[in-house]
């Protein structure tokens, strides 16, 4: 079945350096992916929708110059953390369907970043 | 403000027994419910889904029911097994139609033997 890849699982950072998470359709296409943040204990929230070759859409709240998003092909999105500081420690998931069939939502495994 | 809840942080079960997840939400909007099954550092698994349209839906031993009026719908696991033990979240669809989904904060199911 489909599978959403998302690399790294897990990095730890220092305030203020930028980080880089990628997540892939394998043997799919996605036009769109989802990103979401799971703090401890609490549900999943969207932050945004990543939309190949245009601009992504954020959810209300989320500062779209903090959270570089880059959906450069049909396959990749990549989420950028720029100037993390520790209250952007987090898991962060993305998302996507297989198009053109009624397939549910594959999620990736998730990106535990931690910034000291 | 949170759309979609779940009362019950945690769920404790007899293996072979039933387990009862439940889930309310408050936007009578919502027309397309998922349930999503999640193990630690890992992304939620789709379980089971269900359109307003309907009020039940089956597959193998994971049932959803929908109760639109009351605004609520639950999953039932028959009969547990210990690898159900995860976290369980329930979701909208919101807006509707769309792939965008509004979780709830999540049941914690332990199945013992």
């Amino acid at each position: 079945g489909a599978v959403v890849s998302q690399h790294p699982s897990r990095v730890i950072c220092k305030s203020g350096t930028s980080v880089k998470i990628e997540c892939r359709s394998l043997d799919f296409q996605a036009t769109t992916m989802f990103w979401y943040r799971q703090f401890p204990k609490q549900s999943l929230m969207l932050m945004a929708t990543s939309n190949e070759g245009s601009k992504a859409t954020y959810e209300q709240g989320v500062e779209k110059d903090k959270f570089l998003i880059n959906h450069a092909s049909l396959t990749l999105s990549t989420l950028t953390v720029t100037s993390a500081h520790p209250e952007d420690s987090s898991f962060y998931i993305c998302s996507a369907r297989e198009e053109g069939l009624n397939s549910p939502l594959h999620f990736g495994n998730g990106t535990r970043l931690t910034v000291t | 403000d949170q759309q979609v809840k779940q009362n019950s942080p945690s769920l404790s079960v007899q293996e072979g027994r039933i387990s009862i997840l439940n889930c309310d939400y408050t936007n009578s909007m919502f027309d397309y419910f998922l349930w999503y099954k999640k193990y630690p550092a890992e992304g939620p698994t789709f379980l089971i889904s269900i359109s307003s349209i309907k009020d039940k839906n089956e597959d193998g031993r994971f049932t959803v029911f929908l109760n639109k009026s009351a605004k609520h719908l639950s999953l039932h696991i028959v009969p547990s097994q210990p690898g159900d033990s995860a976290v369980y979240f329930c979701a909208a669809s919101h807006p509707i139609g769309t792939d965008k989904l509004i979780f709830g904060t999540g049941t914690r199911l332990q199945v013992f033997p």
